[in-house]
């Protein structure tokens, strides 16, 4: 799959510790988004950047959660201070604009993320 | 408060039969809506999107109609296939927020018995 790419697939962390979740979109899209999926629940909005830019982080806790997505390199989801209940897989999704408006969103295969 | 509904949360069909997965919306600001399928261990893969300025959009074996006054759209799979088996997203989302941030439902496991 040459499309979006998310690493590492599985991420396991000690109460306290920091987690970062890396996402490198599609080759073309500038448009990064990232999303939290818990058991038997749809995926649910965090983030979305733009290069170099927090576009909409209505999704984001207010507290130990940070997203960035450089000039050059990877976006990174960055969790502080994991708790339990951070336990989920985080979706990243990439997407480019055309002139028919906003194209579909692409996903990564997700970071599974558990805390012990 | 969800604001996207898939109310089945499972579904099992028939190889060669028709599926039809549904969903409901209350925001009646979204203007774009899509359906992914999910694998497990997999991220969402995209399938087909609709405008709110169109009542149906066709691809192949997978065809979505929206009904805007009902706030209801639907994803027919015909004919169904056993690789069609997979957990079924509907989502949409508001162009005019500049955001473009998906709302997903909760998600429909579909079954294809051979």
């Amino acid at each position: 799959n040459a499309g979006v790419m998310q690493n590492p697939r599985h991420l396991v962390r000690r109460r306290g510790q920091e987690a970062r979740l890396r996402c490198s979109p599609m080759k073309g899209h500038s448009h990064v988004y990232w999303y939290r999926q818990l058991p038997e629940e749809g995926l649910k909005f965090m983030v979305y950047l733009q290069k170099e830019n927090i576009i909409d982080e209505s999704g984001m806790p207010k507290e130990r959660f940070s997203a960035e997505f450089p000039k050059e390199g990877p976006s990174i989801l960055r969790i502080q201070q994991v708790v339990r209940g951070d336990s989920a897989a985080y979706f990243c999704a990439s997407s480019s604009l055309g002139p028919g408006g906003p194209q579909p969103q692409h996903f990564g295969d997700g970071t599974r993320l558990s805390i012990l | 408060d969800q604001q996207v509904k898939q109310n089945s949360p499972s579904l099992s069909v028939q190889e060669g039969r028709i599926s039809i997965l549904n969903c409901d919306y209350t925001n009646s600001m979204f203007d774009y809506f899509l359906w992914y399928k999910k694998y497990p261990a997999e991220g969402p893969t995209f399938l087909i999107s609709i405008s709110s300025i169109k009542d149906k959009n066709e691809d192949g074996r997978f065809t979505v109609f929206l009904n805007k006054s009902a706030k209801h759209l639907s994803l027919h799979i015909v004919p169904s296939q056993p690789g069609d088996s997979a957990v079924y997203f509907c989502a949409a989302l508001y162009s005019g927020a500049g955001s473009y941030q998906l709302t997903f439902g909760k998600g429909t496991k579909l079954s294809v018995i051979p």
